[in-house]
């Protein structure tokens, strides 16, 4: 099983260039979603997913974007690059009932770097 | 809004003692789950345990077990026989029905450091 899976592990781009971030999911789960992880602090929510064609922001959207056209894939996109946006991303993803542990499969991350 | 709380940055503690985190957290869903995760220096996040708000009780996963009390909302993680392998970064985290979706929500995290 591959599980949730992105790429690439590690970027580093310059101020104002784009890039889009590469998460999918072989589980069929609904509910997809994007965080960040700033040296020594907990995950945000950048942005969500509910299913295919439905997203929605999450804590800290600005500068992001994302798209869901399929169950597995849910891109982040990041357009003019800022150092403020240099952090570690996380892409997730769930079944959406709560009664029971439908846990979280997270993937391995992606180090980016804007310098 | 759902909040999590993770007040103690930092915890050294010896080895093969037993260590609890806490947890604390804030939510106006009835229903909601309360997660516990591990991050190791080589930054991937490790599931280790998982109290649903109805679960009458505490759960345990081998040397892990929640300490769920409800009416005070904590949800504090303990560690028996603590190893060496367990020093890393452990988040707390919620899930809750949020505007009619579900999120989780992250605490800032404890880093735990086991010393020989």
């Amino acid at each position: 099983n591959a599980g949730v899976t992105q790429t690439p592990k590690f970027r580093i781009l310059k101020i104002g260039q784009s890039m889009t971030l590469q998460c999918a999911q072989d589980m069929n789960h609904n509910y997809m979603y994007w965080y960040r992880q700033d040296p020594g602090m907990g995950l945000k929510l950048i942005y969500y997913s509910v299913g295919a064609g439905i997203t929605d922001k999450g804590e800290v959207p600005n500068g992001y974007n994302v798209s869901r056209s399929t169950t597995e894939d849910f891109p982040l996109r990041l357009e003019l690059a800022a150092p403020s946006q240099t952090s570690v991303y996380f892409c997730a993803s769930s079944y959406s009932r709560t009664e029971i542990n439908y846990g979280y499969t997270f993937g391995s991350g992606t180090r980016l770097t804007v310098v | 809004a759902q909040k999590i709380t993770q007040t103690q940055p930092g915890m050294f503690v010896q080895e093969k003692e037993a260590v609890t985190l806490d947890c604390t957290y804030d939510t106006s869903d009835p229903s909601y789950g309360l997660f516990w995760y591990k991050q190791p220096s080589s930054g991937e996040m490790i599931f280790l345990i998982y109290q649903g708000s109805y679960d009458q009780q505490n759960a345990t996963e081998g040397r892990y077990s929640l300490n769920f009390q409800k009416a005070r909302k904590s949800a504090n993680l303990v560690i028996s026989a603590s190893q060496l392998g367990d020093s890393a970064m452990y988040f707390c985290a919620m899930r809750g029905r949020v505007q009619g979706a579900q999120k989780l929500v992250f605490g800032q995290g404890t880093r735990l450091t086991i010393n020989p």
